[in-house]
């Protein structure tokens, strides 16, 4: 156990739908970052933040938004959702000093039908 | 952007057996840090071992070892006395320092553990 919480652990939905996926950090941990992984990919970076700012942006889409509240859990937005949008979406922390490894949560897997 | 590649897409051992599994990177920088992750079919991601660059010493966790090459750009995983609960995707990435806290993922290798 990472210390790290998702929640949901699975999501299902239909097109163009909205739904909000939700991360605890680990306890001290004031970094977040959001992660996807489609079927047998990699894992594509999304949106990192840092005590409630945005710090570093990847690959993420327009219908895609983020959120770190001041008690540092984060929430990731994902709206007008498509079928590529299934995916298993990770969130991870760290403290963002030092060695800064970064650990994961569960992840979320998501289904759009 | 830096880049991380795996080459290996999948790789086998027999139980009891060593393999490495290979990674290599693309940084101009001078101060980062490797890492090596674990997925099994849970789709947990699992640290295995981190790996400093401005350490000569190659990182070890009990039958986890890397063999790391600066110069060369190769950051590669040993694991020793393989067992079934090591079968798994690993991933192999890269932080830098000035690169914010972005972590750089490979494509990842399929070990298959063999009976």
């Amino acid at each position: 156990d990472s210390g790290v919480t998702q929640t949901p652990k699975h999501l299902i939905t239909a097109t163009g739908q909205r739904v909000t996926l939700r991360c605890s950090p680990r306890s001290g941990d004031l970094s977040v970052y959001w992660y996807q992984q489609s079927l047998d990919q990699g894992l594509q970076f999304l949106i990192q933040y840092y005590n409630g700012e945005e710090r570093a942006k990847g690959n993420i889409l327009e219908r895609f938004s983020a959120q770190q509240f001041p008690d540092l859990h984060s929430e990731l937005n994902l709206s007008s959702l498509e079928l590529g949008d299934s995916a298993l979406y990770f969130c991870a922390s760290s403290v963002y000093r030092g060695t800064d490894t970064q650990y994961f949560g569960p992840g979320t897997r998501l289904t759009v039908l | 952007a830096q880049t991380v590649t795996q080459s290996q897409p999948e790789m086998s051992v027999q139980e009891a057996e060593t393999v490495t599994l290979s990674c290599t990177y693309d940084t101009s920088e001078s101060d980062y840090y490797l890492f090596w992750y674990k997925q099994p079919p849970s789709r947990q991601m699992i640290l295995v071992i981190r790996q400093e660059a401005y350490k000569q010493q190659n990182a070890t966790e009990n039958r986890f070892s890397v063999n790391f090459q600066k110069a060369a750009k190769s950051f590669s995983l040993k694991i020793s006395d393989s067992q079934l609960g090591d079968a798994a995707m690993y991933f192999c990435a890269y932080r830098g320092s000035n690169t914010g806290n972005q972590f750089y993922f490979g494509t990842g290798t399929s070990l298959t553990v063999i009976p």
